[in-house]
């Protein structure tokens, strides 16, 4: 079976705290495409990243960084430096076989 | 521009009323894709379209229908057998189907009393 567990559904920091979110996945394919995407107040998701497989190098953008860890099968965001801009509703996701199975989200709040 | 549109962004309809939600895309995607999302869950599709008069039905198809007679337009029709229609509905459209990163419009609230 297919699926994506995000087990916080709620975090809270103060802004300039760095803050890690987890996903952990299932699948029994070998190849797979995992996804991060935003959901701000406004609604609309905003794509993140996308990590194949088959590439389990760290990517840093910005203040935003990702592991991909197979033997774990997690794929966990950091946000270094969080700002109050940074509040929004972050999910994780896996494509397999034909669609885009969705965790249920962390709702991230970040104080000023 | 390019994106996609979605209207309106509130929608309240009476039970029993079918009613229609409009997503449009000028991105010339092929696919087109159409999520519910309920508090406190993620994203679950409904219906997904691969190309012009082709959809397919996605996990939770039942009291929803869709049309796809233009590629940038892939409207939702929520009927009156859709047993829980209240809820945040979001389209979505990818260059193809397959794992290239979707893009989400707005979304539209449907309240159904």
């Amino acid at each position: 079976a297919q699926k994506v567990t995000q087990a916080q559904t709620e975090i809270s920091v103060v802004e300039k705290e760095d803050v890690t979110l987890d996903c952990v996945y299932e699948t029994r394919d070998t190849t797979y495409y995992l996804f991060w995407y935003k959901q701000p107040p406004s609604g609309e998701l905003v794509f993140l990243i996308r990590r194949n497989s088959f590439d389990e190098q760290n990517e840093i953008s910005g203040r935003y960084s990702w592991n991909f860890q197979k033997s774990t099968s997690s794929f966990n965001f950091t946000i270094t430096a969080s700002q109050v801009v940074d509040s929004a509703v972050y999910f994780c996701a896996l494509f397999n076989t034909d669609k885009l199975i969705f965790g249920t989200g962390t709702r991230l709040q970040v104080f000023p | 521009d390019g994106g996609i549109t979605q209207s309106p962004k509130y929608l309240f309809r009476k039970e029993g009323q079918n009613v229609t939600l409009s997503c449009e895309q000028n991105l010339n995607h092929d696919a087109m894709y159409w999520y519910r999302q309920d508090p406190g869950q993620g994203l679950r599709l409904i219906y997904y379209s691969q190309i012009v008069n082709d959809f397919q039905k996605g996990d939770i198809a039942e009291g929803y229908s869709v049309s796809r007679e233009k590629k940038e337009s892939f409207p939702l029709t929520v009927t009156s057998a859709q047993k829980n229609p209240t809820a945040f509905y979001l389209c979505a459209s990818s260059i193809r189907t397959g794992f290239h990163e979707q893009y989400f419009g707005p979304g539209t609230r449907l309240t159904v009393t």
